[in-house]
Order: structure tokens, then sequence, then C-alpha cells
């Protein structure tokens, strides 16, 4: 039979709010881990990396969370702004290799 | 500011036809990668290519598939026999140092396999 596209996560938020993007990672032997934003029609951008001796790295409104425990990632932006409004995947890595692994992907959608 | 660009920006091809796709990498950039995204799916890695040679390839990148720098701007990926099941969005990567956040992404390639 035809195969079923996965059917992304929305996380609807108000302007000027934060957002809270999680991920669930697959490898436990990972030891860099990468956001990307994805805007409609483009290609993936990187927004912020952290690697698996840290728990918490910031960047401009932007902080990835760290639980190795549980194998769990999370993006949190502030004051997310309509320019926010993209798909966000997480994709993990050997610092040392190309071969990520990415995720499926949390659509954001910032309401008015 | 520098950007990967990628022609065409959408391909149509009937299948068993070779396909050639390509991408401009950033001009001071020696390392170079494709992914692709099938609609509605996850990005995958195919191959990351170093110093005229592939450096890493997914299971993905089997025998249909090659890359090639035929010169010191142009970094294609060619499909020699398409199946439907390769009709993706494929995207086109460089970065400077290999680093993965310092890659730029090209805006993609629609590859309709017909």
């Amino acid at each position: 039979g035809e195969s079923v596209g996965l059917h992304l996560p929305t996380l609807s938020v108000q302007e000027g709010d934060n957002s809270i993007i999680n991920c669930a990672y697959s490898n436990s032997a990972s030891d860099y881990f990468i956001w990307y934003k994805q805007e409609s029609g483009k290609g993936p951008q990187f927004i912020i990396d952290i690697r698996s001796n840290m728990d918490k790295r910031q960047g401009q409104r932007v902080t990835v969370l760290l639980n190795k425990t549980v194998k769990h990632l999370s993006l949190q932006i502030a004051a997310t702004q309509p320019g926010d409004s993209a798909v966000y995947f997480c994709a993990e890595n050997s610092i040392y290799g190309q071969n990520f692994v990415f995720g499926p992907g949390t659509r954001l959608s910032v309401l008015p | 500011e520098p950007e990967v660009t990628q022609t065409p920006s959408h391909q149509v091809t009937q299948m068993g036809q070779e396909v050639i796709l390509r991408c401009v990498p950033i001009s001071n950039h020696l390392y170079f990668y494709w992914y692709r995204q099938i609609l509605g799916q996850k990005v995958e890695f195919l191959v990351s290519f170093y110093n005229n040679e592939i450096s890493e390839k997914s299971e993905i990148f089997d025998d249909q598939f090659s890359v090639e720098r035929p010169d010191g701007s142009n970094f294609t990926l060619k499909i020699r026999s398409t199946k439907l099941e390769d009709s993706a969005m494929y995207f086109c990567a460089s970065s400077e140092t290999g680093g993965a956040y310092e890659q730029y992404f090209g805006p993609g390639t629609r590859l309709t396999v017909t």
C-alpha cells in the first residue's frame, strides 16, 4: 500500500509567549545534538547545538536543554515571534561523525 | 550573505531515467553534503564529501547514487536509474571545516519520479 508520511505534532503559541519544543533521541552513544529550523520551501537552518558534556546551552532567545538520563532534548524559544513559525527538529550524532539522525520535527505556529 | 544554491528547483523524471542534481556550495567551503527529505518525513543524511572523495555515506546511498565535484564550484548528485521512491526533496549543504554547526543548506531540489 501507499506509505503514509509522518503527521507532525504542532505547537501553537501566542506571540510573545515562550515556546518549548521537545525531542526524544534514540542512541545513548550520541554525544552531539543540534536543533534545526526549517521554514516552508527552505532548507534546514542551524539554530543551536550542544555536546553531551553539557546539560544546557543558551543562544540568542534560544536555550537547549539536554537530559541524557532519559535521552531527551528540548528547545526553548523566548518571546516567540511570528518569524519563529517553522518546523523544528533535532538531530543527533557523534561529534566526529557526519551521519546525523534527524527527528521527525514539530511544527511551531505563532498566533497573533 | 553567501548562500548555497541548487538547480533545478523542481525536476520531474520518468522511472528508470538518470538525473543529476546540481549544487553550488559556498565558495570557501571544503565539505559538502547531500540530504533528502521524503514529503512529510524526516531529513535523512545521504553522503558527505571532502577532498574529492566520499568521507561518509548512509545506507540509502547505494550504487544507484554517485557524487562528483566536476569543477571548482559545482557539486552534483547523480541517480542512475530513478525509482518512484526516490521522489523527495534533496538538500545540498556545505561547511568550511566539517563542523555540523556551520553547515549551510541550500533551498533544495524537489525530485518527482513518475
